[in-house]
């Protein structure tokens, strides 16, 4: 079946390191989603990429949409303890309407 | 903003037994859903809710799950006879449209322990 995948599992960085996580699809998808979720924490929207090779930006926070619409990139400037979480990629279901996530890849910050 | 409400925060139940989880979504939400997070793992898709039925349920909701939206206001998910592997954080979602593209708004969810 459609899956989505995410690596790596666990990042740990110094406060001022920078981040970076990769997702990857199985089949293509007509866009993607990414999700904060902090610690005991429910996931919150961060942003939606729809067109190839698209990137967005929000602050420290650069996500970007493969060409190839089957994988995308979280990467974090400069991380803060602010930024400790973990996040995860959505796509699509091939039914539509549900969204399927990947593993996540969990942040932590070291002051 | 407005917040999708779930109760109750926290559910102990001994296995075998019959549980509600309960949410209330945000009002101009027409899309439902129910996913489910094992401890560390990833958020899974158990069911999708639109128009007073289920438009798609994975392969983890079996004949055990059911859901409802008695009142036009809650979505409930029901657990019939819970087992130990159903222990996890449920969460509540829902969008305002089928749309691909629609975020969802999550619930703070519902842990639930079974014993």
């Amino acid at each position: 079946g459609q899956q989505v995948m995410q690596i790596p599992q666990y990042q740990h960085v110094q406060e001022g390191e920078d981040f970076t996580t990769y997702c990857n699809s199985s089949t293509t998808l007509s866009n993607i989603q990414w999700y904060k979720q902090r610690p005991g924490g429910h996931p919150v929207f961060l942003i939606q990429l729809v067109k190839s090779g698209e990137v967005k930006k929000q602050k420290r926070l650069t996500f970007q949409f493969g060409e190839a619409k089957k994988n995308s990139s979280l990467h974090i400037t400069a991380t803060q303890t602010t930024d400790v979480g973990t996040y995860f990629c959505a796509g699509p279901g091939n039914q539509g309407g549900k969204l399927i996530f990947g593993q996540g890849t969990e942040l932590s910050v070291k002051p | 903003e407005p917040e999708v409400t779930q109760t109750p925060s926290h559910q102990v139940t001994q296995m075998g037994q019959e549980v509600i989880l309960r949410c209330v979504p945000i009002s101009n939400h027409l899309y439902f859903y129910w996913y489910r997070q094992i401890l560390g793992q990833k958020v899974e898709f158990l069911v999708s809710f639109y128009n007073n039925e289920i438009s798609e349920k994975s392969e983890i909701f079996d004949d055990q799950f059911s859901v409802e939206r008695p009142d036009g206001s809650n979505f409930t998910l029901k657990i019939r006879s819970t087992k130990l592997e159903d222990s996890a954080m449920y969460f509540c979602a829902g969008g305002g449209t089928l749309a691909t593209n629609e975020k969802l708004f999550f619930g703070s969810g519902t842990q639930l322990s079974v014993l």
